[in-house]
């Protein structure tokens, strides 16, 4: 099994690009998950899911869309990168809040 | 809203001493709790799980940690470390019913001979 799956693992935007990081799990888990992590700050929650056709906000959501139209799959957007965007992105996904498994990440910078 | 504070950002030790991560979190429901690990340019591995039962429990590693209701704290320890343990560890919490993860931001755990 594959597990969860990041896709792309680097990346460099320009100010005011726009992309969409994909994660995608087969393990047919309800949740999923979209951290960032910075130095000192561990990793903040941007936006979940509970299922499919179902998001919610975390700590970190502004600058930030997700969509889950297929439940092994969910899309983290930025609209209009900014510098303040440049971070490591991690995905994860869990069987109902229980034991969460990760992506290996996905490093961002924006210039 | 549930929180998790990690009490040490920097942990540094000798080979083959004993450690210990603090964590304590803040929820007014029942929770589960996860102690992770990251190695340098990985991703995130579990370490051990408590959803419910005996408080300690028992990790890879040789990791266990121990769940404390009145401190609503969730410890960390390793009677022994080694230099292989050198890593970020990092404290998370999910509402039994809910459905967030929420993480602590981090201990580093520096193990020198």
């Amino acid at each position: 099994n594959a597990g969860v799956t990041q896709t792309p693992k680097f990346r460099v935007l320009k100010t005011g690009q726009s992309m969409t990081l994909l994660c995608a799990q087969d393990m047919n888990h309800e949740y999923m998950y979209w951290y960032r992590q910075d130095p000192g700050m561990g990793l903040r929650l941007i936006h979940y899911s509970v299922g499919e056709g179902t998001t919610a906000k975390g700590e970190v959501p502004d600058g930030y869309n997700v969509s889950r139209l297929k439940k092994q799959n969910f899309l983290l957007g930025l609209e209009s990168a900014a510098p303040s965007q440049t971070s490591v992105y991690f995905c994860a996904s869990t069987h109902l809040g229980i034991e969460a498994f990760f992506g290996q990440g996905t490093r961002l910078t924006v210039v | 809203a549930q929180s998790v504070t990690q009490l040490d950002s920097q942990v540094p030790v000798f080979e083959e001493a004993p450690v210990e991560l603090r964590c304590n979190y803040s929820s007014s429901v029942s929770v589960y709790l996860f102690w992770y690990v990251q190695y340098p340019n990985q991703g995130l591995q579990l370490l051990l799980k408590y959803l419910s039962g005996s408080t300690l429990v028992k990790g890879i590693n040789g990791f266990e940690a121990e769940f404390n209701k009145s401190q609503t704290s969730f410890h960390l320890r390793k009677p022994s470390v080694h230099i292989s343990d050198t890593a970020e560890y990092f404290c998370a919490v999910s509402e039994e019913a809910g459905t967030a993860l929420i993480f602590g931001k981090g201990t580093t755990l520096s193990v020198s001979s």
